[in-house]
């Protein structure tokens, strides 16, 4: 069974603070990693991708991956109460497959 | 910005009844997808589908689901004979898939259709 997996949290950072999130998955074939934002009651809206080994950066977000430790994290740099929401790493398992595999989630508080 | 929409926002059925949730991918986007969200639980995939036919589904999509692109926009998904169990959010997601699969094909996420199944 091909897993993604997450701390469930709730993870709570003050207002301003990085908060970090973490994910692991199972498959070593897998080729894309996506992390999702979901408000309570709503659908997943994107927030990034990455491919590469390394970092990518978009705004105050930060995703990471690193294939040999199969794990992929989220930085939220200058957390806003606006952030608080589910973040779902969702990872494409093999090549050619589009279907994605999601986690449970983490939920994250920022107080502010 | 374009957007995925999704009708009704909410469904409630009987058990044994058939539904039908509709989708209306982003115009130019070529690969379509229907997920689903059982209430506290992770999203599963349920289903794609890419030139009218179905090119992934999970075991979840056994012979009481269909889906189908009726015309030129929209996109559904049948339950034939709705179960308890099948009372769940349904996300329907379109992604570009222009060429060959590319490892950055996004899907991008309708408002979703909460079915209930009493």
């Amino acid at each position: 069974q091909k897993e993604v997996e997450q701390n469930s949290g709730p993870l709570s950072v003050p207002e301003g603070a990085i908060a970090s999130l973490n994910c692991t998955y199972s498959d070593r074939g897998s080729q894309s990693f996506f992390w999702y934002r979901q408000y309570s009651g709503k659908s997943p809206e994107l927030i990034m991708f990455i491919y590469s080994n390394g970092d990518k950066e978009d705004g105050r977000f930060t995703a990471q991956l690193n294939k040999a430790s199969q794990y992929v994290s989220l930085l939220i740099r200058d957390s806003q109460p606006s952030d608080s929401a589910t973040y779902l790493c969702a990872v494409s398992m093999d090549t050619g497959r589009r279907a994605l595999t999601f986690g449970s989630g983490t939920r994250l508080q920022v107080q502010p | 910005e374009p957007e995925v929409t999704q009708t009704p926002s909410h469904q409630v059925t009987q058990m044994g009844q058939e539904v039908i949730l509709r989708c209306v991918p982003i115009s130019n986007h070529l690969y379509f997808y229907w997920y689903r969200q059982i209430l506290g639980q992770k999203v599963e995939f349920l289903v794609s589908f890419y030139n009218n036919e179905i090119s992934e589904k999970s075991e979840i999509f056994d012979d009481q689901f269909s889906v189908e692109r009726p015309d030129g926009s929209n996109f559904t998904l049948k339950i034939r004979s709705t179960k308890l169990e099948d009372s769940a959010m349904y996300f329907c997601a379109s992604s570009e898939g222009v060429g060959a699969f590319t490892n950055t094909d996004t899907q991008y996420f309708g408002p979703g259709t909460r079915l209930t199944v009493l």
